[in-house]
């Protein structure tokens, strides 16, 4: 099972929208609606951001907002801050023996 | 509050064994999946496996299948990650975070270990 496919950076001015992709299979993100999302800041754990394609966590800014097209998520910052500076990382339940795989990871910049 | 706390940061040599631990607190341990997840240095997250604590029942990526072992002890609600001979390679920061349908929604803090001789 090979990780989720992700731009490896996307950047973007403060207040601007962007938005990071997450390529997988029909028997990942295509098969199933278990599509979360993670902000990594450097030195800290992963947060959760998204989950089930959609939602978000109580507590997480509703400037983050989650989709999906076929075998494709996306996740979209809108109203770009300095403090979403991170790496972001897309995950999906999938039906390989590896039961769950992590996309390869974006690095978002605020210019 | 959910939490999950995990044992400091470990400096071994290459052959020997190692344990780590991640103990919950603020929900019912026995009633969630734990995950495992490696972070190499300067690379993305990787699933290793998941066990329930409530019957052990566990699962592992086949990349990690043999390599680890994953445990529990649900009375002292603490799960572990252990290797029996580490390698330069196992060099990375292991966290543990609580499986709840699909999301990781709570995470311990990592644990850094550094395989050196």
């Amino acid at each position: 099972q090979s990780a989720l496919t992700q731009p490896a950076s996307v950047s973007g001015s403060p207040g601007q929208s962007i938005t990071i992709s997450c390529t997988g299979t029909s028997s990942d993100v295509g098969g199933y609606n278990y599509v979360s999302w993670y902000q990594q800041h450097p030195g800290k754990a992963p947060k959760l951001m998204i989950y089930d394609v959609s939602n978000r966590p109580s507590g997480v800014s509703n400037r983050f907002s989650g989709s999906k097209s076929g075998n494709t998520a996306s996740l979209t910052i809108s109203g770009l801050q300095v403090e979403d500076e991170a790496d972001y990382y897309c995950s999906s339940y999938t039906s390989s023996s590896t039961l769950y795989v992590f996309g390869t990871g974006t690095k978002v910049t605020v210019l | 509050e959910v939490q999950l706390v995990q044992s400091g940061a470990e400096v071994k040599k290459p052959g020997e064994s190692l344990k780590i631990s991640c103990k919950g607190s603020g929900y019912s341990f026995t009633t969630y999946w734990i995950g495992w997840v490696r972070q190499m240095p300067g690379k993305g997250l990787e699933w290793m496996g998941i066990i329930y604590p409530g019957d052990s029942d566990t699962r592992y990526s086949p990349s990690f299948q043999g390599q680890v072992t994953i445990s529990a002890d649900k009375s002292i609600s603490t799960a572990y990650l252990q290797w029996s001979s580490l390698k330069a390679s196992d060099t990375a920061m292991y966290y543990c975070a609580r499986l709840a349908r699909g999301r990781l929604d709570s995470w311990g803090q990592g644990t850094l270990v550094t395989v050196s001789s």
